[in-house]
Parts: C-alpha cells; structure tokens; sequence
C-alpha cells in the first residue's frame, strides 16, 4: 500500500498549546481522514475531507487537506488534558483495481495541566 | 444512529485453540466491514473487508479467516491460533467505499 508518513511520532504540550501534525505522502489521495484513538478503544473519525484545498473544522480541531492530494494537517487549538490520545491520518485511494485506505503510524499526544 | 459491536472486548487463549470473534452492525444496510489488527498501539493492518454477504477480500496471507454469515455481521475465525495472532483487532464499517470507516471498541487478543 502507499506509504503515509505522519509527524510528529509523538508531542508533551502544555494545556492551552496549540497543536499541529501532519501527513504526507508519494502518492495521491481521493480522501484524508483523521481518526483519534484513546487507550483500549477503537479509533473515532473526527474529519473526513473530500476534495484538494477543503478546510474543515470540528470544534477546536481543524484539518486540510492539500492542494497536491499528497497531504494533509490536523491543527487542535487550546489544548485540554482530554486531547490526550494517539491521533492517526488515513489515506483513500479509490482505482479501477480497487480501493486501498492507508494509515499512518500516529502521533501520540500527551498534554499536561 | 449507527452503531457497532464487538466482542468480546478481551480474550486470553492458548496457542493451538481455535478463535471467533464477532462483529455487528446495527442502523444501516449493506454496509462495507472491515477487520483490522493493530500491533503496540500503533499501525492499522487491513486483514479482511466484505462488501456483501458471503463477499470476503483478504488483504493479508493470515492464519485467520473472515466470513459474513449475515448483512450486518461479520466474523473473524482461526482453527489454530499462533502466538503472532496476539493484538488489537478492530472492526469497521462504512456505507461504501468512498465513505468514513466507523471503528467498534475493538478486541485485546493474548495467546499463552
């Protein structure tokens, strides 16, 4: 599958820091995807973007995706300790052969009181 | 609304035992499913997804098995499981391809 590459690994704020990550790419995405996951559950999706250049925003959370179809950045603004959680981006690619959602690796937040 | 269940949520089995871990789907129709498997917290794996009843793909040579006995279930299998089978495994659903996968709480898998 294409290969995402999402940073930071990992990220110590201080609550009320604004936070910023991201994920790249070589290949083309139809869709970004950005999920957050906290300990023993299952990831939930927080921004779905469908189209080069969409901004959107969840709350305090905002996600684009790039011009280029080759990435995307989650932005979280005023931390608070519940942001804490591994977030992952996804990739869709959607083809005559198939389709393919590709992961990142995640980037793991820690934010203190 | 849609919702997903999983279970159980952890599983402790020896090496050599047989595996079945379910997955439903409640508030939609023919929905795409999905089982993953994440190692350490980290890196989703796409090991099987079914696009109708019946309709299984595998992503990954696997001592697993997948079938969908019925619409909205979906269910992981071994006859003999192996150490390596030990992780996370979680599964999804979405209307379609094009759509958001919708994750359940997931499976802690450990093999003694």
């Amino acid at each position: 599958g294409q290969q995402l590459n999402q940073s930071p690994q990992s990220m110590f704020i201080q609550e009320g820091e604004d936070v910023s990550m991201n994920c790249t790419s070589s290949s083309i995405f139809n869709t970004w995807l950005w999920y957050k996951q906290e300990p023993g559950e299952g990831p939930v999706l927080l921004i779905a973007l469908y189209k080069a250049g969409e901004l959107t925003s969840n709350g305090r959370l905002t996600a684009q995706f790039g011009i280029t179809r080759k990435d995307s950045f989650l932005n979280i603004s005023a931390s608070i300790p519940s942001d804490v959680g591994i977030y992952f981006c996804a990739g869709l690619l959607i083809s005559n052969s198939g389709y393919a959602l590709n992961f990142g690796k995640g980037t793991s937040l820690l934010v203190t009181p | 609304s849609q919702t997903i269940h999983q279970w159980p949520a952890t599983l402790v089995q020896p090496v050599g035992s047989p595996l079945s871990l379910e997955c439903t789907v409640e508030g939609t129709s023919n929905p795409n499913l999905y089982w993953y498997r994440q190692a350490a917290g980290r890196g989703l794996q796409l090991l099987f997804y079914s696009v109708g009843i019946g309709q299984i793909s595998s992503e990954v040579p696997q001592n697993l098995s997948a079938s969908r006995p019925q619409d909205r279930q979906f269910i992981l299998s071994s006859k003999k499981l192996l150490l390596s089978d030990s992780g996370f495994y979680l599964c999804a659903w979405s209307n379609g391809v094009r759509q958001p996968q919708h994750f359940g709480d997931g499976t802690r898998l450990s093999i003694l």
